[in-house]
């Protein structure tokens, strides 16, 4: 099973601020997605990234993989409160096809 | 507008009690999962299934065990609830293996006392 490392684990700043969050791995990825959790609920989809230099936009969230398949990055431009959440990276094609994830990036924007 | 809701939503037992915690779907989705979430760990896969009567262990699957004899609802089950059993579990469905995309339901808080 892959290991996938998030960094930092906990992040708190004020709105308004930018802020990049990580994901690496010693392995290739097929591909690779990332998770908002917000409290008291369950993850949600925010993006799948596939193809190597790949980079996604999504609102103020830009989303890239690296041309080796093994980190991908988030970016939030401009934070906002609604952004509070934890930020989870996911393999979708783990151990026997199953999804693994790694620990997340706990993300407190204050207003 | 939820196609997977869990039930209870909150729980509190004592150790050395039994616990089932019900998943239910209106996806018609074939894959489920059971994962629960620790501080510090992320979420773990506990046990998932592929279709009705085919399940598989995750990577914290001991104390646990999963039934689903219909398509929309799989079971954990907690034979004999300990307190590191403590954790919020969730339950998670996909329409096929790889990359395909899951969707959660909203997690049931399990305290054992």
């Amino acid at each position: 099973t892959q290991l996938l490392e998030q960094s930092p684990q906990f992040l708190s700043i004020q709105e308004g601020e930018n802020l990049t969050v990580y994901c690496n791995s010693s392995s290739v990825f097929s591909s690779l997605q990332w998770y908002r959790q917000e409290p008291g609920e369950g993850p949600v989809l925010l993006v799948t990234v596939v193809t190597g230099g790949e980079v996604k936009k999504l609102k103020r969230l830009t989303f890239q993989f690296g041309d080796a398949r093994k980190d991908s990055s988030l970016h939030i431009t401009a934070a906002q409160p609604g952004d509070t959440g934890l930020y989870l990276c996911a393999d979708p094609s783990g151990g026997s096809y199953i999804p693994t994830f790694g620990r997340g990036t706990s993300l407190i924007v204050h207003p | 507008d939820a196609g997977i809701t869990q039930s209870p939503r909150h729980k509190v037992t004592e150790t050395g009690t039994p616990v089932t915690l019900r998943c239910h779907q209106t996806e018609n989705h074939r894959y489920m999962y059971w994962y629960r979430q620790d501080p510090g760990h992320g979420l773990r896969l506990i046990h998932y299934s592929y279709g009705v009567k085919d399940t598989d262990k995750g990577e914290v699957s001991d104390g646990y065990s999963v039934s689903r004899s219909k398509t929309e609802d799989f079971l954990l089950t907690l034979e004999s609830a300990t307190s590191s059993q403590t954790s919020v579990y969730f339950c998670a469905i996909s329409e096929g293996a790889g990359a395909n995309v899951l969707t959660f339901g909203a997690g049931s808080r399990l305290t054992v006392l």
